[in-house]
């Protein structure tokens, strides 16, 4: 079946600007999470959700950065006023369940830019 | 907090073995993965531990030390195709994320 998909595969955009990031979980997969992946770096979390509500906000860096599941399947992760430091790869993964041996899946991720 | 250290970079040889090491300090610990990444591409899993011990999968094997905080990957008859970054994540316990190492770069040469 179909893995995870991001769109788009790549953002460029101005400081200042407003971003928006999809992210389509793998069918059938109640949790969804948000990492972002920096140069050199593991993947960092920013965010996670049980079906329809984030269950775990505590990686979101500050306020201007916000993510929803309105129906509990696909996701929107949004940058308000992005800023140079938010250039990142930002990844998708998704698993069965938040169950401690449930394997995340991730996506190919969104590589943001910000001029 | 969690701290996890692993190796920046490796090389090795097609056809040889190469063990990547990982070591972990968190308050508690729920599991063990490891992620194949090649650039440019989402990170794929590999394997999960929990328990002490080594897990075999084909030419990949993990092997898990709770007490010592430890862990490696160990990949078998290499080849070309091996040459990604490898990240080793834990699972805190009470938590469903992961939390990442900056990765190993393996290159692996002919």
């Amino acid at each position: 079946g179909a893995g995870v998909s991001q769109t788009p595969s790549n953002k460029v955009t101005e400081k200042g600007k407003y971003v928006e990031l999809r992210c389509d979980p793998i069918s059938g997969h109640t949790a969804l999470y948000w990492y972002r992946q920096s140069l050199g770096q593991g993947p960092e979390f920013l965010i996670y959700f049980q079906g329809t509500g984030a269950a775990d906000d505590s990686g979101l860096p500050n306020d201007r950065f916000f993510a929803v599941r309105p129906e509990g399947s696909v996701s929107t992760l949004k940058i308000q006023r992005t800023e140079r430091g938010d250039s990142a790869v930002y990844l998708c993964a998704s698993s069965v369940t938040s169950d401690n041996t449930d394997t995340q899946y991730f996506g190919p991720g969104t590589r943001l830019t910000v001029l | 907090g969690q701290n996890i250290d692993q190796p920046t970079e490796m090389t090795a040889t097609e056809g040889a073995i190469v063990q990547i090491n990982c070591t972990y300090q968190t308050s508690g610990f729920n599991g063990l993965f490891w992620y194949q990444q090649h650039a440019g591409e989402a990170p794929t899993f590999l394997s999960y531990n929990v328990l002490d011990g080594l897990e075999e999968k084909g030419r990949f094997s993990s092997f898990l030390s709770r007490s010592k905080g430890y862990s490696y990957l160990l990949l078998k008859e290499l080849q070309m195709k091996d040459s990604a970054s490898y990240l080793c994540a834990v699972r805190p316990l009470g938590y469903s994320t992961l939390t990442f190492g900056k990765g190993t770069m393996l290159l692996v040469s002919p």
